[in-house]
């Protein structure tokens, strides 16, 4: 069945730039979204249709699109933003949808 | 405001059937284009999206897991139910579902999670 695939881990030094990528055959037909994650607590939406920001996410948070690949950019990243990020997308029928195997920022 | 929260055993035995029910609040399925999703996380693994119930009763299932699950609606209730047959201890991790947005697929009000564990 269908994978997206992420880097397991990604570090940054406060006030530097993170870029999360998210791998798939599929994504230049389907859309992207990404979820950040804290330890104990449900997945929050911060990127939704590779490149939209629900309300009340920073404008730090940034997504784009190039085609197998949609990259999650955090810029200025922040201590709090130290979490699991994970891509979503569905296959390219969109019968299902699946997540990435996750990435784990972290916060020098 | 768009809650939802899980309820069911945190105790299953391996080969028993697992009952989920996500009861929800703030919309309701009967609404065009809403759906409601169930995605597990095994203990510090990813997430696995499960299966997924439109509000036109259209139901969608993760390929490898089809066989053994069922997901249905009470739209009398506010309820979507979940079960999963011949349960092992792998399918031990907290079960979420989720609201998908009305205009696109993405996930955009979670519940809280409850954990599953499978063992004898």
């Amino acid at each position: 069945s269908y994978k997206l695939t992420q880097p397991p881990s990604v570090s940054v030094s406060p006030g530097q730039t993170a870029r999360i990528t998210c791998s798939g055959d599929a994504l230049p037909k389907q859309y992207a979204y990404w979820y950040q994650q804290k330890p104990g607590q449900a997945p929050v939406l911060i990127i939704y249709k590779d490149t939209e920001r629900p309300s009340g996410i920073p404008e730090r948070f940034s997504g784009s699109t190039s085609g197998t690949k949609v990259t999650l950019t955090i810029s200025g990243v922040q201590a709090e933003d130290e979490a699991d990020y994970y891509c979503q997308s569905a296959d390219s029928s969109a019968t299902y949808s699946v997540f990435g195997g996750g990435t784990k920022l972290t916060v020098l | 405001q768009i809650t939802l929260k899980e309820s069911g055993p945190t105790l299953v035995k391996p080969t028993q059937t697992l009952t989920l029910t996500c009861t929800f609040s703030g919309f309701s399925l009967t609404t065009n284009k809403v759906g409601v999703a169930w995605i597990r996380q095994p203990p510090g693994k990813a997430l696995e999206w499960l299966a997924l119930i439109y509000w036109n009763d259209d139901k969608r299932y993760s390929p490898s897991l089809k066989s053994r699950l069922t997901i249905t609606q009470d739209t009398s209730k506010n309820q979507v139910v979940l079960t999963m047959t011949n349960m092992d201890p792998v399918d031990t991790g907290t079960y979420y579902c989720a609201h998908r947005m009305v205009t696109t697929d993405g996930f955009d009000f979670w519940g809280q999670g409850t954990m599953v564990t499978v063992s004898s």
